[in-house]
């Protein structure tokens, strides 16, 4: 089984519709992470998490929120969809400072 | 701001040829600088790091050259076979932290 898991793997919905990624890693590490990514532009950090009571914003968290139900999962959500948000989002875990980060199999997200 | 500038976007390499990718990053606070490869359809998965300590790192047909003083680093894939096609992303990490910034990815075909 996955490490880490990212439902749904492809999601098409409209513009202004709510939508939710979910996260779930059995890996037992602290650290997690949403990145998108787009061609062209790489990997950036939406928003991250080093324990369950602790978020914090990366470089592009504006239109996204997210929510650490549990060490194991990491939602991320997008309040009022927009086209602009149309990418391959990923999710991502670490075990501390100086671990790599593994990531999950992404989600492709399409607004229309 | 880019912190992780990488070039090329694109590269078509033939079997048995040296693929080079190149990063250059502004941010001296930097000091972990992994390599991650993502195949079609999956995550991003670490590939090789190197810490500024040294100036070269190998790993099988993979290597790693670090600059300091010039803040560039480079990725070497000897013998490139068919199967190493994949998008190659840079990334820099700030000392005690756990924060990546990626570079904009590369792109790699080979050819045979």
């Amino acid at each position: 089984d996955a490490d880490v898991t990212q439902t749904p793997r492809n999601r098409i919905t409209k513009t202004g519709k709510r939508i939710m990624l979910e996260c779930s890693q059995t890996k037992g590490h602290d650290r997690m992470y949403w990145y998108r990514q787009d061609p062209g532009l790489g990997l950036r950090l939406i928003y991250y998490s080093f324990d369950v009571k602790d978020i914090n914003k990366g470089e592009i968290s504006d239109g996204y929120s997210v929510s650490r139900q549990a060490q194991a999962k990491f939602s991320l959500s997008l309040e009022s969809a927009i086209p602009n948000q149309t990418a391959l989002y990923f999710c991502a875990t670490s075990g501390g400072s100086a671990s790599e980060q593994f990531f999950g199999p992404g989600t492709r997200l399409t607004v229309l | 701001q880019q912190q992780v500038k990488q070039s090329p976007q694109s590269l078509i390499v033939q079997k048995g040829g040296i693929s080079i990718i190149n990063c250059a990053y502004e941010n001296t606070a930097f000091d972990y600088f992994p390599w991650y490869q993502q195949f079609p359809g999956k995550g991003p998965a670490l590939l090789i790091a190197i810490r500024p300590d040294v100036s070269e790192k190998k790993e099988g047909r993979f290597t790693i050259s670090f600059n300091k003083s010039a803040k560039q680093f480079s990725l070497h894939i000897m013998d490139s076979q068919p199967g190493d096609s994949a998008t190659y992303f840079c990334a820099a990490r700030p000392g005690g932290g756990n924060k990546l910034t990626f570079g904009t990815g590369t792109q790699l075909k080979v050819e045979l």
